[in-house]
């Protein structure tokens, strides 16, 4: 039973295209992240929802819109897709030790974005 | 701003060989601390982690670290390789000042073990 998941795993797309990524975590977590690894393995970290609310939102272009309709559920969708978007984007999930968890993250398989 | 350093960038080994990969951040208060490994292809794992009490931690497939506070390391140590170890390796800490949790990674280390 897959704790973290992401669909699509792979997406291959055109520029100026919108694309969508959903992630899905069954660990009972209140706090989801998304991430974006490069081609260089450089591990970014994009947005960060605790209980559906937006706590971390890094330096992204405004083409990046996350949304939470749960705690459970962290989505993300691109608008305008650009060359540079190329990545493997990891979704994440995390419960403090404070509020009864591990604390560390737990990660999806990633999802791999090609835009040609 | 929280920064992670990781100095090895490459590390080739024969199988067998110890491995020793460094570990460096910049932040002055309380951290946690973890090391995660990416096999060919996957996801990260948690390898191990450091929280508080004892700084030499024991992690999964016989790899350990030490947190030295005074040097703000927290450096990946295994006493022999395997081929299977393969992989990339990335340092990362959770700074909360303001009870946000932020994970910082480092710009991980590649490992390749020669059989």
């Amino acid at each position: 039973d897959t704790a973290v998941s992401q669909t699509p795993k792979y997406l291959v797309t055109q520029m100026g295209n919108d694309k969508s990524i959903k992630c899905e975590q069954n660990l009972g977590h209140d706090t989801m992240y998304w991430y974006k690894q490069d081609s260089k393995k450089f591990l970014k970290i994009m947005f960060s929802y605790n209980n559906k609310e937006l706590i971390i939102n890094e330096t992204v272009p405004n083409r990046f819109s996350p949304k939470s309709p749960d705690k459970a559920h962290l989505n993300l969708h691109i608008n305008s897709l650009e060359l540079g978007d190329s990545a493997v984007y990891f979704c994440a999930s995390s419960q403090g030790p404070g509020t009864g968890g591990t604390g560390e993250l737990f990660f999806g398989e990633g999802s791999r974005l090609t835009v040609l | 701003a929280q920064s992670v350093s990781q100095h090895n960038h490459h590390v080739i080994l024969s199988e067998a060989a110890s491995l020793e990969l460094g570990c460096n951040y910049s932040y002055g208060g309380t951290v946690n601390l973890f090391w995660y490994v990416q096999y060919p292809g996957q996801h990260l794992q948690l390898l191990l982690k450091y929280f508080s009490g004892d700084p030499l931690v024991k992690g999964i497939k016989g790899f350990e670290a030490e947190f030295i506070k005074s040097k703000f390391s927290f450096n990946l140590r295994k006493p022999s390789v395997q081929w299977s170890d393969t992989a990339e390796y990335f340092c990362a800490v959770n700074a909360h000042p303001s009870g946000t949790y932020k994970y910082i990674f480092g710009t991980g280390t590649r490992l390749k073990v020669l059989a």
